[in-house]
């Protein structure tokens, strides 16, 4: 079946980075975008960017840019998203997820089960 | 602060139905059909419910449903059940210049 399974928690320093994966089976990989979403706790879904997995392509929510990187494996049909110059405003859960169609900006109707970042010194 | 606005809370008793909305501006959701919606459980990812304003997912009953006037979405619920208590969120394509895509702050749905 099609799913995305992530990478495990993480717990990071401030001012250090965090790289999380997001590995895709059942479809072709290189067909659909993927979006990375957060959730702190509590609080509500929030969008940083998208990947083209096919050209490498990206584009960053306004946020986010200067700070997040995300790049895609195609051999291992896996994306990574990562944050650098954590603080502890970035502890949440971030998810990948794969949109209905293959553009970013469809309905996303694949998620993954989420990975908890925690931000501590 | 969110780049849609929902209320934070609606509520219902079974059998009932409650419509959420989703206020955005001519830049995103007034812009583009392409209007999704979500529910989230606690503890659980987000289930995609409608999509590109109206449509469906398979396996989504047909108690939900999406429309849109100008620059408000909005979810339907029909006949209340309690396992739709959950939260709901709106998100919006808002264009490649702008932000992309943004989502609300979400809906808190209670089934009293």
């Amino acid at each position: 079946q099609v799913q995305l399974v992530q990478s495990g928690a993480e717990v990071k320093k401030p001012g250090a980075s965090v790289k999380v994966s997001c590995k895709a089976s059942g479809y072709t990989f290189t067909s659909y975008d993927i979006n990375w979403v957060r959730q702190a706790t509590g609080q509500g879904l929030e969008w940083m960017g998208w990947m083209n997995p096919n050209s490498g392509n990206t584009g960053y929510a306004q946020k986010f840019q200067g700070r997040v990187t995300m790049t895609r494996n195609t051999s291992i049909s896996t994306a990574y998203m990562e944050l650098s110059s954590l603080r502890s405003e970035d502890t949440a859960v971030y998810y990948c997820a794969r949109p209905t169609k293959y553009y970013y900006y469809y309905g996303m109707d694949v998620w993954g089960q989420g990975t908890t970042v925690t931000v501590s010194s | 602060q969110s780049a849609l606005t929902q209320p934070p809370s609606a509520s219902g008793s079974p059998g009932q139905s409650v419509t959420i909305s989703c206020t955005g501006t001519s830049s995103d959701v007034g812009g583009y059909n392409y209007v999704s919606w979500y529910q989230q459980h606690p503890g659980k990812a987000p289930k995609l419910m409608i999509y590109e304003v109206s449509k469906r997912p398979s396996g989504v009953p047909d108690r939900f449903s999406g429309s849109k006037s100008g620059n408000t979405a909005s979810l339907t619920v029909s006949g209340l059940q309690a396992e739709d208590e959950a939260d709901y969120y709106c998100s919006s394509y808002a264009g490649s210049n702008n932000s992309g895509r943004v989502f609300g702050g979400g809906t808190k749905l209670t089934v009293l």
